[in-house]
């Protein structure tokens, strides 16, 4: 799986939006791009996933670049409920495919 | 969205002695479950990956006598630390690939191993 580099840490104000950078330029053309989060002493949730295209849900929005070399997660109004930390993840939808961790950003919501 | 479940959340035991450590898909079948360690302040590290019916697959570094995986059911997958040690104490995490051909993966809330 290509490797992924995020910001150790940021803080966000509540309310705003939350930008989280993932670059990933070594990912291939059949890589995924994956956002799972970890609330403190609880197993990760997954957030969104994408090939190219921009996605959104009712959790985040997933913006990645044209080139696939980086991508944005973005907590439109964050709470202190996602103060977290958020993993950025490129990998092949396979059946088999692992989830392979890096450390990930730890983002602090501030009141 | 798909459940996973781990039972115990959290469990002491005392070193030398074994402790299980169950997870289950709640409401869909799993024939691929994966186990994760977690340390404070640290990222999840992969173990192995648990296959309904046959061995796990365990990652460099793990030892395959020492944390045992049986995945006996499409629902069930149990991670056994045998002979446990302090440096053992971790928050351990399983997760389940999703249902109906889903690549999502869930994953369990975890469970806290205090070894003494």
């Amino acid at each position: 799986d290509a490797k992924t580099t995020q910001p150790t840490s940021m803080d966000c104000a509540e309310g705003r939006a939350a930008n989280l950078p993932c670059n990933h330029s070594t990912i291939s053309g059949n890589e995924y791009v994956y956002w799972y989060r970890q609330i403190h002493s609880q197993g990760p949730q997954y957030i969104i996933h994408g090939l190219k295209n921009n996605e959104t849900n009712e959790m985040a929005s997933l913006i990645i670049t044209e080139d696939r070399k980086s991508s944005t997660l973005i907590l439109p109004h964050a709470t202190l409920r996602d103060t977290a930390v958020y993993y950025c993840i490129v990998r092949v939808d396979i059946s088999y495919d692992k989830v392979i961790f890096g450390p990930g950003t730890s983002l602090s919501v501030i009141p | 969205g798909a459940v996973v479940s781990q039972h115990p959340s959290r469990v002491i035991c005392k070193s030398g002695t074994s402790v299980k450590i169950e997870c289950r898909s709640l409401d869909f079948q799993a024939t691929t479950m994966f186990w994760y360690r977690q340390f404070p302040k640290k990222s999840l590290m992969l173990m192995a990956t648990s296959n309904e019916g046959s061995k796990a697959t365990y990652e460099q570094g793990v030892e395959k006598d020492k944390f045992l995986i049986n995945h006996a059911s499409l629902t069930l997958s149990t991670l056994t630390v045998t002979s446990a040690h302090p440096e053992d104490s971790s928050f351990y995490i399983c997760s389940a690939r999703g249902p109906g051909g889903s690549y999502e993966q869930y994953f369990g809330p975890g469970t806290r191993l205090t070894v003494t």
